[in-house]
């Protein structure tokens, strides 16, 4: 079983579309993590939400925490070929502070 | 500010050999963590350690893996007689004393033949 679901899988748009990819699970995260990853490289940190219902912005990039601090939302406005990558959502649920539990990622394509 | 580094970029090693994988964090990062990354599988939690401290190897495997960051130079991973299934990518992160900016390297990607 998954802790973290994200959906969708795969998403190919073209450019200039609004997108939305969400990170759902059954359990509380006392805070999430979303990074972005391309092939042949390492994760790279986009954004820490900590509250519940907390909203943050990135340029176009719209993060949301769920009020419960179960499900996450990345919601992209006019994406453009440059974002095309796999978007991972990750979180501490307990443990040590070094245990993070990853999804397996939503891989998005844009088309020019 | 070099970000962190991971040596090699690629390895391959045959069964029964062992697996030398290398990272040195960001220059003030105290916290280095090892995660794998199994084709179409997310990133698993191996081990988090200190300087000279292993803090959390609750994900790693009990037999032929071994992680080190000694009080100079690089935290390294180890894996004794690797097998077909240790075939992956493995990245390291580093992170202050805060720990909530987390910086993945480039990544490990181990063949085992």
């Amino acid at each position: 079983t998954q802790l973290l679901e994200q959906s969708p899988q795969f998403l190919s748009i073209q450019e200039g579309e609004n997108l939305t990819v969400y990170c759902n699970s059954s359990s509380v995260f006392s805070s999430l993590q979303w990074y972005r990853q391309e092939p042949g490289e390492g994760p790279v940190l986009l954004v820490t939400v900590v509250t519940g219902g907390e909203v943050k912005k990135l340029k176009r990039l719209t993060f949301q925490f769920g009020d419960a601090r179960k499900d996450s939302s990345l919601h992209i406005t006019a994406a453009q070929p440059g974002d095309t990558g796999l978007y991972l959502c990750a979180g501490h649920q307990g443990g040590s502070q070094g245990n993070l539990i990853f999804g397996k990622g939503t891989k998005l394509s844009v088309k020019p | 500010n070099a970000g962190v580094m991971q040596n090699p970029r690629h390895l391959v090693r045959r069964r029964g050999q062992e697996a030398r994988l290398r990272c040195s964090p960001m220059k003030g990062h105290s916290h280095v963590y090892w995660y794998r990354q199994l084709p179409e599988e997310g990133l698993k939690f191996m081990v988090y350690l200190q300087k000279e401290n292993i803090i959390d190897e609750s994900g790693m495997p009990k037999e032929r893996f071994s992680a080190e960051f000694p009080k100079e130079g690089p935290s390294i991973l180890r894996i004794q007689q690797v097998v077909r299934g240790d075939s992956a990518a493995y990245f390291c992160a580093s992170s202050p004393l805060d720990e909530t900016a987390w910086v993945f390297g480039p990544g490990t990607r181990l063949t085992v033949l």
